[in-house]
């Protein structure tokens, strides 16, 4: 399998701009989770589905942020409208067991938005 | 919720020295604990994890060790190498909450 993958890679966006992040999860996995990571507040869970259902969206920060799971093999982050303080890299990861288990995290998508 | 801290956030250590790196966490609950390694550019990779259960893990160069009285585990790391050279978070995991420690940056010097 190659992994986690993720993209765009890079994204710079205008300011009110919507944005998509993509993931492919790892084929057999049945958790996904979104992470933001920034130098102010670290590595931050924001959701995570089970079975494309989501389990827990407590950490996502505002109804700016959404994220969907149509099916096993794709899943969205969408913000809209988009925020100079939105900037950040933005981590997709798949684990086969949950939380409490190894994350199998992917490349990342280092979001601007200017 | 649970509230883990990290230190040091970075540490300089001589190739062939050991490396050690201290977690301690809120949630006496926490039942598993892993520590991933994330290198410039690219996402966290687990490279060891510790459940409460065990009192110590070992993996060749690496182990972790947990105090379940004290709420603190850590990493050690023996003859460090240049490819050691990464920033290391830990996490704790308790009742379906998941947290990361703030980083530690690692740099081995030849």
């Amino acid at each position: 399998d190659a992994g986690v993958i993720q993209s765009p890679r890079h994204e710079v966006t205008e300011m009110g701009q919507e944005v998509t992040l993509r993931c492919k999860p790892i084929s057999g996995h049945d958790y996904l989770f979104w992470y933001r990571q920034t130098m102010m507040r670290g590595l931050e869970l924001l959701i995570y589905f089970n079975n494309n259902v989501p389990i827990d969206d407590s950490g996502m920060p505002e109804d700016r942020f959404s994220a969907k799971m149509p099916n096993a093999s794709f899943s969205t982050l969408k913000i809209q409208p988009s925020e100079p303080r939105d900037s950040a890299v933005y981590f997709c990861a798949s684990s086969p067991e949950g939380l409490n288990t190894e994350a199998f995290f992917g490349q990342g998508t280092r979001l601007t938005v200017v | 919720g649970e509230n883990v801290e990290q230190h040091p956030s970075t540490l300089s250590v001589q190739e062939g020295d050991s490396a050690v790196i201290k977690c301690t966490y809120s949630d006496s609950a926490s039942n598993y604990f892993p520590w991933y390694k994330q290198e410039l550019g690219k996402g966290p990779q687990l490279i060891i994890d510790i459940r409460s259960n065990v009192g110590e893990k070992k993996d060749q160069r690496i182990a972790v060790t947990l105090n379940k009285t004290a709420k603190h585990f850590s990493l050690h790391i023996t003859e460090t190498q240049p490819e050691d050279s990464a920033v290391y978070f830990c996490a704790a995991y308790s009742w379906g909450k998941f947290q990361f420690g703030a980083g530690t940056q690692v740099v081995v010097t030849p």
